[in-house]
């Protein structure tokens, strides 16, 4: 268990309202990053950061920003939902530089 | 390997037999691979990662093969079992000098082992 925390675990909302999911680890670990998983594509990868208040663009960053004030959470914002989004959310975090990625159990986010 | 549209590929074993699900990566600069497993509803699982540097690497009842000359990446499961029932896929990081340590992932192969 990598003690990371994702909440919520499902939600379901309309186009154009604000969506914030949290990610929260337990060991102080300096990078965390933020995927999305879509059927017929491998995991995504949308923000990550490198410590607090640093952060970066990945891949499929567009309509969504990220913050993390402390360097056990990291939150993933839309700030205005669109039915592309409509997605499966992993939080992941990075233990040293050759060691894998672990993961939390995700968020389903449904947008209507 | 690699997913085509929509489907995953499935990987079809009965209980006892060995498994080999393949994966073929895209950067010759990759210098660490992982495999990962994931159940239904359920984050991605660490299974074993093996560098560049080796060609071969064991763990409990799993092994990970590296062949750079083709790009390609296997995993073999021993004695397969009901619960490994699940889409294992594989990631590459790409070493462009930083340490970020990004992943570059593939889509899976659905593995469902017969009783």
């Amino acid at each position: 268990d990598a003690g990371i925390t994702q909440s919520p675990r499902h939600k379901v909302t309309e186009t154009g309202t604000p969506v914030t999911l949290r990610c929260h680890q337990t060991e102080n670990h300096r990078y965390m990053y933020w995927y999305r998983q879509d059927p017929g594509h491998g995991l995504r990868l949308i923000h990550y950061s490198y410590g607090v208040k640093d952060t970066d663009k990945g891949e499929v960053s567009d309509g969504y920003s990220v913050s993390r004030s402390k360097t056990e959470d990291f939150l993933l914002t839309l700030e205005s939902a669109t039915s592309s989004q409509t997605s499966v959310y992993f939080c992941a975090i990075n233990t040293g530089y050759n060691q894998p990625q672990h993961f939390g159990d995700g968020t389903r986010l449904s947008i209507l | 390997g690699e997913s085509v549209g929509l489907h995953l590929p499935t990987l079809s074993v009965q209980e006892g037999d060995n498994s080999i699900i393949n994966c073929a990566y895209s950067n010759s600069a990759s210098d660490y691979f992982i495999w990962y497993k994931q159940e239904s509803g359920k984050g991605p699982q660490f299974i074993i990662d093996i560098r560049s540097n080796m060609d071969k690497r064991q763990g409990q009842r799993v092994t990970v093969l590296l062949n750079k000359t083709v790009k390609h990446l296997s995993l073999q499961i021993a004695a397969t079992q009901p619960g490994d029932s699940a889409v294992y896929f594989c990631a590459e990081r790409v070493n462009y000098g930083g340490a970020t340590n990004k992943l570059i992932f593939g889509t899976g192969t659905l593995l469902a082992v017969q009783p």
